[in-house]
């Protein structure tokens, strides 16, 4: 199976500041499967970027995705506080199964 | 709007047996795959099974960690999504979520319910 790790494991940052999250995957992934999920205590997964890039329905154009092969990054440009919360990545394009990073947790500094 | 329900979790010992359900309205069902996501307290995502639609003959792919354990099906006609799990152990405790996979027109895994808890102890 393909292994993502994400780094940092917890990011702490204030408000109105930049965020950047990190995915590696073990082997190549194709763009067109790689997902970002925001996931707040109590809540279920919210789908933010499929594709690498592309933003789903209702999501702030404060969130943006990119990368390619191994290296995929979550950007939220100005943090708001509702955007902290933990990440995860997952990839969806393999035919040895769908597999999720770890987490990064967006903590408020 | 879309909506998914999930029912059916509980307190099971070890080896026994469950089956999930997930009601789904405000789409298409049939159009669409259909996958189940677990979630350890405290702990991260997992994906656990998949069932594709009539058009790709309603294939199945399950995780490792339950392949030959669990069964996914869905009924159509129903709207609906289940999970048979069978020889449970501890460390299938999680809450279990019902996720809206891949159709021609959407993004896969973009609508998730809420979820439903699955205890497995003695």
């Amino acid at each position: 199976e393909i292994v993502l790790t994400q780094s940092p494991g917890t990011l702490s940052l204030s408000p109105g500041e930049r965020a950047t999250l990190s995915c590696r995957a073990s082997q190549s992934v194709s763009s067109s499967y790689l997902a970002w999920y925001q996931q707040k205590p109590g809540q279920a997964p919210r789908l933010l970027i499929y594709g690498a890039s592309s933003r789903a329905t209702g999501i702030p154009d404060r969130f943006s995705g990119s990368g390619s092969g191994t290296d995929f990054t979550l950007t939220i440009s100005r943090l708001e506080p509702e955007d902290f919360a933990v990440y995860y990545c997952q990839q969806y394009g393999s035919s040895r199964g769908i597999t999720f990073g770890q987490g990064t947790r967006l903590e408020i500094k | 709007e879309v909506q998914l329900v999930e029912s059916g979790g509980g307190l099971v010992q070890p080896g026994g047996s469950l089956r999930l359900s997930c009601a789904a309205s405000g789409f298409t069902f049939s159009d669409h795959y259909m996958d189940w996501v677990r979630q350890a307290p405290g702990k991260g995502l997992e994906w656990v099974a998949r069932t594709r639609n009539k058009a790709n003959s309603y294939t199945t792919e399950y995780a490792a960690s339950v392949k030959g354990r669990f069964t996914i099906s869905r009924d159509d006609s129903k709207n609906s999504l289940y999970l048979q799990m069978n020889t449970l152990k501890t460390e299938d405790t999680a809450v279990y979520y019902c996720v809206r996979g891949y159709s021609s027109s959407s993004p896969s895994f973009d609508y998730w319910g809420q979820g439903t808890l699955v205890t497995v102890s003695s």
